[in-house]
């Protein structure tokens, strides 16, 4: 199984970051995972973003609900998240993984990881 | 949230001498079904973490029997018996015992 993100590096203040991430090798409508975003801010502790399940279900960190939307594309085998009214804050290194359960046990899967830095 | 604290920050190893990382949930993460929701992760310099330890105990898929989890409830220890240079990187916790998950700050492990 493989997992690519893809999306700009570089986004304006206030505006959204767009990512999606690609999978390979296994299908987003695997009944067993859960598909996620994990960021890395520079220096700082790892952030779960937030999951989706096939069935278009998804759950954020409370942190983030008001401005996080996780989609899932299964024809494409891709899922997608938005951040919308990004800050400096939200430079990081963005992966999309894949997880055993709804309780994000088991990251297994991750993708090699896209820096995204907010800056005018 | 559920604040995840590792030690030490640096662990400085010897090749073929065993290391240890402490972790401390501020929680519980005993489930009622008996597991331990605890996972460790390494992320090797300029890679993606991958898993090693989850559900407390249950070495992951390919990874080396000298990497072993142990501890339940708030206290929890990863033990690597015989340290390999391929080894070196940055080992970090999660619980997922609840949303959201949360990361220790990590722990790097370099060569001596």
């Amino acid at each position: 199984l493989q997992l690519q993100e893809a999306g700009p590096g570089l986004v304006k203040p206030s505006e959204t970051l767009s990512l999606t991430c690609t999978v390979s090798g296994g299908s987003v409508t695997d009944g067993t995972s859960y598909w996620g975003w994990i960021r890395q801010p520079p220096g700082k502790d790892m952030e779960w973003i937030g999951s989706i399940y096939y069935n278009e279900k998804s759950y954020n960190n409370p942190s983030l609900e008001s401005r996080v939307t996780i989609s899932i594309d299964t024809p494409r085998n891709q899922f997608s998240l938005k951040l919308r009214s990004v800050t400096a804050a939200d430079t990081a290194i963005y992966y999309c993984a894949r997880h055993a359960g709804k309780l994000v046990v088991r990251i297994d899967s991750w993708g090699q990881g896209t820096l995204v830095t907010v800056s005018s | 949230d559920i604040v995840m604290t590792q030690s030490p920050l640096s662990l400085p190893v010897t090749p073929g001498e065993a290391a240890s990382i402490s972790c401390r949930s501020s929680q519980s993460l005993l489930h009622s079904n008996g597991y331990n929701y605890l996972d460790w992760y390494l992320q090797k310099p300029g890679k993606s973490p991958q898993v090693l330890i989850y559900l407390g105990s249950t070495r992951a898929s390919g990874v080396p029997d000298r990497f072993n989890g142990s501890g339940s409830g708030t206290d929890f220890t990863l033990k690597i018996s015989k340290v390999e240079a391929e080894d070196v990187g940055v080992y970090y916790c999660m619980q997922a015992i609840q949303i959201p998950p949360t990361f220790g700050g990590g722990t790097k492990v370099e060569i001596k």
